[in-house]
């Protein structure tokens, strides 16, 4: 069965640095999300992303956030310059219509 | 602005009780509702969604909904809970284009042998 994968499992990063959360999509899915669940928190969206461009994002995507589609199976986060209150689980999710298939999540610590 | 309401952070059944996890949801238009399942270090996995039809919606794991647009819920429900089933359960509300879907804070769910 198809599913989202996302690399690595945990991030750990000094504050200030950036990173790169990668995802591979299901190969067929048009649309693709980024979520953030802050440890005890509920699951937010960040951003979704449709035909090479964001198609909607959330007060939280501010500017230290881009995402891109670099090739056709990729679909990275990006977080300029981290700070404490990044850390917290990032998901990727995939869709061809309407329901969206979640990966296993990036668990990012930011020290 | 679309929103979800879990008004119960934790509860505690025991195995084989009957559960209902509450929801509801604050949409302007026709919602799309959805409950996903997360067990501990995992993703989320979709119990089941409702869009459209019959108001009473099954789903997998032996789970099913019911959509109550007059009081703005879809409680999930499940007539026999197994221990397995202890996990945190999320309700979402989303557009027809599944743009910005948002959360409710979930429900921790704790089965008792």
């Amino acid at each position: 069965e198809p599913e989202v994968t996302q690399t690595p499992s945990h991030q750990v990063t000094q504050m200030g640095q950036e990173v790169i959360l990668r995802c591979v999509p299901i190969s067929n899915h048009l649309y693709f999300y980024w979520y953030r669940q802050i440890l005890g928190q509920k699951v937010e969206f960040l951003v979704s992303f449709y035909n090479n461009e964001i198609s909607e994002k959330s007060e939280i995507f501010d500017d230290q956030f881009s995402v891109e589609r670099p090739d056709g199976s990729n679909f990275t986060l990006k977080i300029r310059s981290t700070k404490l209150e990044d850390s917290a689980m990032y998901f990727c999710a995939s869709s061809a219509l309407d329901e969206q298939f979640f990966g296993p999540g990036t668990r990012l610590t930011v020290l | 602005a679309q929103s979800v309401t879990q008004p119960d952070i934790h509860i505690t059944v025991s195995e084989g009780a009957s559960l209902e996890l509450r929801c509801n949801y604050s949409y302007g238009a026709t919602p799309y509702l959805f409950w996903y399942v997360q067990s501990p270090g995992q993703g989320l996995q979709l119990l089941l969604k409702y869009f459209s039809g019959d108001t009473l919606v099954q789903g997998i794991k032996g789970f099913e909904a019911e959509f109550k647009r007059s009081q703005s819920s879809f409680n999930l429900r499940k007539p026999s809970v197994h221990w397995s089933d202890a996990a945190e359960y999320f309700c979402a509300v989303g557009a027809w284009d599944n743009n910005d879907m948002r959360f409710g804070a979930g429900t921790r769910l704790t089965v008792k042998p």
